[in-house]
């Protein structure tokens, strides 16, 4: 079965600071990644997610990820957070059109 | 668009008695899920519904959970008899047709559950 590993529990930066959030995941074989933001008070949405193609995924509100076979991963990317990306960030892989989600990652940016 | 709908937010029951959550997907979507957030995890698929045919109940307690989608539309998960660790966020799922494996999934606000 597919596991999911997100290394950081809790990140805090400053306005401005880049962002990269780490993910894992346990699958040798094609794989769909995806990665979800919770903001505070709201419900899980999608930020991007990988399909196939161009290994580097643009999604919205400017993060990007990109996915990388060899390593088995698919890092979030930010080069300038602002303070409302405050949330938690969830990274999922699709395993037979479920999804199998990290533990998720609370940024908290400070202004 | 209308989102997913879910009721209640919010539920507090003592342990042993029975509890019902609702949820009503996107309009026109086909398949349904079912998740399970612990404080501190990732969301869990409990089960999963494609119209009104289960397609996976594999991480159901199938001894005190139980959950049905009869038209196809909206769904039902009950607990019966709850345990302290029945205590988390419920979270329905909705994706337009199911299975396809990029496929986005749309999730309503969830059903907070506490157990005491």
């Amino acid at each position: 079965a597919q596991s999911v590993s997100q290394h950081n529990h809790h990140v805090i930066l400053s306005e401005a600071a880049s962002l990269e959030l780490g993910c894992n995941y346990s699958y040798g074989g094609t794989v769909n990644l995806f990665w979800y933001v919770q903001y505070p008070g709201q419900h899980l949405q999608l930020l991007l997610k990988y399909f196939s193609g161009d290994p580097l995924v643009k999604g919205i509100k400017g993060f990007e990820a990109e996915f990388i076979k060899s390593k088995f991963s698919f890092n979030l990317r930010k080069p300038s957070v602002q303070w409302s990306d405050t949330a938690e960030y969830f990274c999922a892989v699709n395993q037979g059109g479920k999804l199998i989600f990290g533990q998720g990652t609370e940024l908290s940016v400070k202004p | 668009e209308a989102g997913v709908a879910q009721s209640p937010r919010y539920k507090i029951i003592e342990k042993r008695q029975s509890v019902a959550f609702w949820c009503n997907p996107i309009s026109g979507h086909a398949t349904l899920y079912w998740y399970q957030q612990i404080l501190g995890q990732g969301p869990k698929l409990l089960i999963q519904f494609q119209n009104n045919g289960v397609v996976d109940d594999s991480q159901l307690p199938k001894d005190r959970f139980s959950a049905e989608r009869l038209k196809g539309v909206d769904s039902t998960l009950k607990i019966q008899p709850a345990k302290l660790e029945d205590s988390a966020v419920y979270l329905c799922a909705s994706s337009l047709e199911g299975g396809s494996r990029g496929e986005t999934q749309y999730f309503g606000p969830g059903t907070r559950l506490l157990v005491l």
